[in-house]
């Protein structure tokens, strides 16, 4: 079954560090992978998604993500944090073969802290 | 354009009553999805519905019940609820081709 591992629940970075938050997922075809963030009760906001086009996308807020199959990764970056970073970002994949049964499988989140 | 949304935004109820969740979805979008994230953790899939057909269903008891209406709107029912199913409730619509899910605010359901 296809599973996503992120890993690390809690980051912590200095305010203009540079942000690495690891998605892994398990499936031997390629999925559609996306990232989402969340806010302190609030609903989830995509930031990004890879479907099939270009391994490297980029997304809102500065940030971006790099497909890599030999990695099974899709880890998201962003060069230099912003305190309004600060909230949980959640990896999600989906089976492309799915056809219009587009169920989301999610990580565990990794909270994301921003330090001044 | 108006996005996914949701009613009602909270909610309290006490151990064995039932509950109804509405979504409605972005206008065109034919898929609805609900999901359940408790506090501290990932969302988990619940239901997926396209064309008013059941097309997923994820590890939840029968307690858990969800329609679609012609209008693509959609319910999600829980019966008999427990402490546990105190969370965020989520309804996610996406369109035919596009995969990307759009996410209401979501409701949080409490039960004491």
């Amino acid at each position: 079954a296809q599973s996503v591992t992120q890993l690390g629940s809690h980051v912590s970075v200095s305010e203009g560090a540079l942000v690495l938050l690891r998605c892994n997922y398990s499936s031997s075809v390629p999925p559609y992978l996306f990232w989402y963030v969340q806010y302190p009760n609030q609903g989830l906001q995509l930031l990004l998604k890879y479907t099939s086009a270009a391994t490297l996308v980029k997304g809102i807020n500065g940030f971006e993500a790099e497909f890599k199959k030999s990695e099974t990764s899709f880890h998201l970056t962003k060069p230099s944090a912003h305190m309004s970073d600060a909230a949980e970002y959640f990896c999600a994949v989906s089976d492309r073969n799915a056809g219009n049964n587009r169920k989301l499988i999610w990580g565990l989140g990794t909270s994301l802290a921003v330090n001044p | 354009d108006a996005g996914v949304t949701q009613s009602p935004t909270h909610l309290i109820k006490t151990r064995g009553q039932h509950v109804t969740l509405r979504c409605s979805p972005i206008s065109g979008h034919k898929s609805v999805s609900w999901y359940q994230q408790v506090l501290g953790q990932g969302p988990q899939f619940i239901f997926q519905y396209y064309e008013k057909e059941e097309r997923g269903r994820g590890n939840f008891p029968d307690r858990f019940s969800a329609r679609q209406f012609p209008n693509y709107s959609s319910e999600l029912n829980v019966n008999a609820l427990l402490l546990g199913d105190s969370a965020l409730y989520l309804c996610a619509s996406s369109g035919t081709v596009n995969t990307e899910a759009f996410f209401g605010q979501g409701t949080r359901l409490t039960v004491v």
